[in-house]
């Protein structure tokens, strides 16, 4: 079955550590997108990727790396500088062209801070 | 930047009943329009979609949804609601010539009673 998906599903990491959610595509995906969401402020975006090797900043990208070595993974790092990363992450993925033009996404990750 | 509205957070609604979602979005271009849903530690799963063509637009799980161009309008509706049916609900929007780009509302918490 073709889909998106996100690992682990919860994720629990100590004040001051990096951590790494992983997304993968096999939809064949040239987009690849990550959003935070917290409860009543619906999905914001962290970063997006149109194409392997290039990515961009969303609208809240500061504590926050990725990278796009490969089509169908996109990774993101949640780093020490992120003062309050506690939240649902979830990925997404999009055609560049053609008939599906809407975004895809995995089943989440919860990551909280302990 | 586009930005969409969802002018309610939450909506009781009572089991059978109709129900409408309000969406607004502030894009003078053309745009695609989506509605997802979101159950509880869950991804976004794709409602329905308007791309083009007739403004009614008809989806899975008995949902339908009009696009209204003069209102900047894609308002959610579903003439008898089911228990099942209680989740939240995302709008969004991208515009045609940049559709790399998706743009949410802040979520409809619909709560359906017996």
């Amino acid at each position: 079955d073709g889909g998106i998906t996100q690992s682990p599903k919860y994720l629990f990491r100590k004040e001051g550590q990096n951590v790494t959610l992983s997304c993968e595509q096999n939809l064949n995906h040239d987009a690849m997108y990550w959003y935070r969401q917290d409860p009543g402020q619906g999905l914001r975006l962290i970063y997006y990727s149109q194409i392997v090797n290039d990515f961009q900043k969303g609208d809240i990208a500061e504590g926050y790396s990725v990278s796009r070595e490969k089509k169908e993974s996109f990774p993101l790092t949640v780093t020490s500088a992120q003062k309050n990363p506690t939240a649902f992450y979830l990925c997404a993925s999009s055609e560049k062209q053609g008939k599906d033009t809407e975004a895809f996404f995995g089943q989440g990750t919860r990551l909280t801070v302990v | 930047a586009q930005s969409v509205t969802q002018l309610d957070s939450q909506v009781p609604v009572f089991e059978e009943a109709p129900v409408e979602l309000r969406c607004n979005y502030s894009s003078s271009v053309s745009v695609y329009l989506f509605w997802y849903v979101q159950y509880p530690n869950q991804g976004l799963q794709l409602l329905l979609k308007y791309l083009s063509g007739s403004t009614l637009v008809k989806g899975i799980n008995g949902f339908e949804a009009e696009f209204n161009k003069s209102q900047t309008s894609f308002h959610l509706r579903k003439p008898s609601v089911h228990i099942s049916d209680t989740a939240e609900y995302f709008c969004a929007v991208s515009d045609k010539y940049n559709f790399n780009k998706f743009y949410f509302g802040s979520g409809t918490k619909l709560n359906v009673k017996p």
